[in-house]
């Protein structure tokens, strides 16, 4: 049974550092990983999605990397601002029609 | 806007009084999910529906049923609610591994 797990539970940092989340799964043959962002309170929003084939991907000041042969990713944003304040969800699939298996979340907070 | 929404955003219900939690999508995905998430914990997947398949998770319990009618709404009938049951209910649609997740439906039981 696949496990995900986020490190750190929860993160405090001040406004423009530069900060690493980590997703670590226990089965390498997945079809993709993803990293959603929630607000609190609130529904999910995708941030970045790899695909297995791939190293990683960037969206803005989010970059993303996987490397499935040590059941690795990590969320990198660069230049933190209080605005990313939120908690970050990483998530693996095994197939194209699997569903989501997700980690507990990193909760970040950015102080002004 | 294309989007999942989710109705009501808060739900207050008494111990073992039925209630059903709706979902309603303009974005036409095949593939629609219901995860049930607990304070600090990851999103636990309840069921999903592959265009009409209902595809239930092992340990999901009796007491949840949901229904699709058609491809734009879903819901998500709990027969008895217990104090357990308390949790933010979150509806997902999804197309070739892109999801969309609705604002989440905070149910609370008294």
């Amino acid at each position: 049974k696949q496990e995900v797990t986020q490190i750190p539970a929860a993160l405090s940092v001040p406004e423009g550092e530069n900060l690493v989340l980590n997703c670590s799964f226990t089965d390498s043959a997945i079809y993709n990983l993803q990293w959603f962002r929630q607000d609190p309170g609130k529904g999910l929003t995708s941030l970045l999605l790899i695909q297995s084939s791939q190293r990683e991907q960037t969206s803005g000041r989010l970059n993303a990397s996987l490397d499935k042969s040590s059941g690795r990713s990590t969320l990198y944003i660069a230049a933190s601002q209080p605005g990313d304040s939120a908690t970050y969800l990483c998530a693996v699939t095994h197939s194209g029609y699997s569903t989501l298996t997700f980690g507990k979340g990193t909760m970040l907070l950015v102080s002004p | 806007d294309a989007m999942v929404i989710q109705n009501p955003r808060y739900q207050v219900t008494q111990f073992g009084k039925p209630v059903t939690l709706s979902c309603s999508q303009t974005l036409n995905h095949n593939v629609m999910y219901w995860y049930q998430q607990k304070s600090s914990q990851a999103p636990k997947l309840l069921f999903h529906y592959y265009d009409k398949d209902f595809n239930n998770e092992a340990d999901t319990p009796d007491n949840f049923q949901s229904r699709r009618p058609n491809t734009s709404f879903c819901f998500l009938d709990i027969r008895s609610p217990g104090l357990g049951d308390a949790a933010m209910y979150l509806c997902a649609t999804s197309r070739e591994a892109h999801y969309t997740f609705g604002s989440g439906t905070r149910l609370t039981v008294v």
